[in-house]
């Protein structure tokens, strides 16, 4: 079975531009979840999907939305980006809402 | 914000010997998870403890959770230049009104086993 596939691997934007990450989920996986995780800290939670709803939100600006898909993949929008958005943004998925996640190996973005 | 906090931030120890590793945490848990990261890539899932067990063993890591104190370690017996990774702690709990679960993450502990 596939892992959790993130693309693309790594990113450079520039400030202001836009950016949309794309994440597929393990197979029967029905949640998946949006992390940033900046150069030295932990991830930190941006946004929950399971069934195609929104389940949860991090503390993160209006620039950053998601959503999910009927074959529960989901995408991450980063708007008129800044050079802190800069960081390694990680998917993860799960059966249930909660329990053990399997994360993707993750897009780095580099703002300039 | 972060609610769990790894202690030590850093931990260097030669091969073949033990490495234990700290998290403290702040609020009200369903499980607590440890993750491993190697070279900044993406997280792997290592052990689940759920708020009423104490203890919980895979392989040679060793996990504890005290809920009275918020505190939990991880020990990995043994080490191997392989476990050179930072090992992360993550509390996941309910987020309310949601119906949801999110996981928290504390900065991390990095592990470095000298062959």
């Amino acid at each position: 079975d596939a892992g959790v596939t993130q693309s693309p691997t790594h990113l450079i934007k520039t400030r202001g531009q836009h950016v949309t990450l794309r994440c597929s989920p393990i197979s029967g996986h029905k949640s998946v979840s949006w992390y940033q995780q900046v150069l030295g800290q932990g991830p930190q939670f941006i946004f929950q999907y399971y069934e195609k709803e929104e389940r949860g939100r991090g503390n993160f600006p209006d620039r950053f939305s998601a959503r999910q898909f009927p074959n529960y993949s989901s995408e991450l929008n980063v708007n008129a980006l800044l050079l802190g958005d800069s960081a390694l943004y990680l998917c993860a998925s799960s059966s249930l809402g909660s329990g053990g996640y399997t994360f993707g190996s993750g897009t780095r973005l580099t703002v300039v | 914000s972060q609610q769990g906090e790894e202690d030590p931030q850093a931990l260097s120890i030669q091969e073949g010997e033990n490495a234990t590793m700290n998290c403290s945490y702040k609020t009200s848990i369903n499980n607590l998870q440890w993750y491993r990261q190697n070279s900044g890539r993406g997280l792997v899932h290592l052990i689940l403890i759920r708020s009423n067990e104490r203890e919980k063993h895979s392989g040679r890591l060793r996990v504890t959770l005290d809920t009275s104190k918020k505190s939990s370690s991880l020990l990995i017996t043994a080490s191997r230049a392989a476990d050179t990774a930072s090992y992360f702690c993550a509390t996941d709990a309910p987020v309310s009104g949601a119906g949801s679960y999110q996981l928290t993450f504390g900065k991390g502990t990095k592990l470095s086993v000298i062959p």
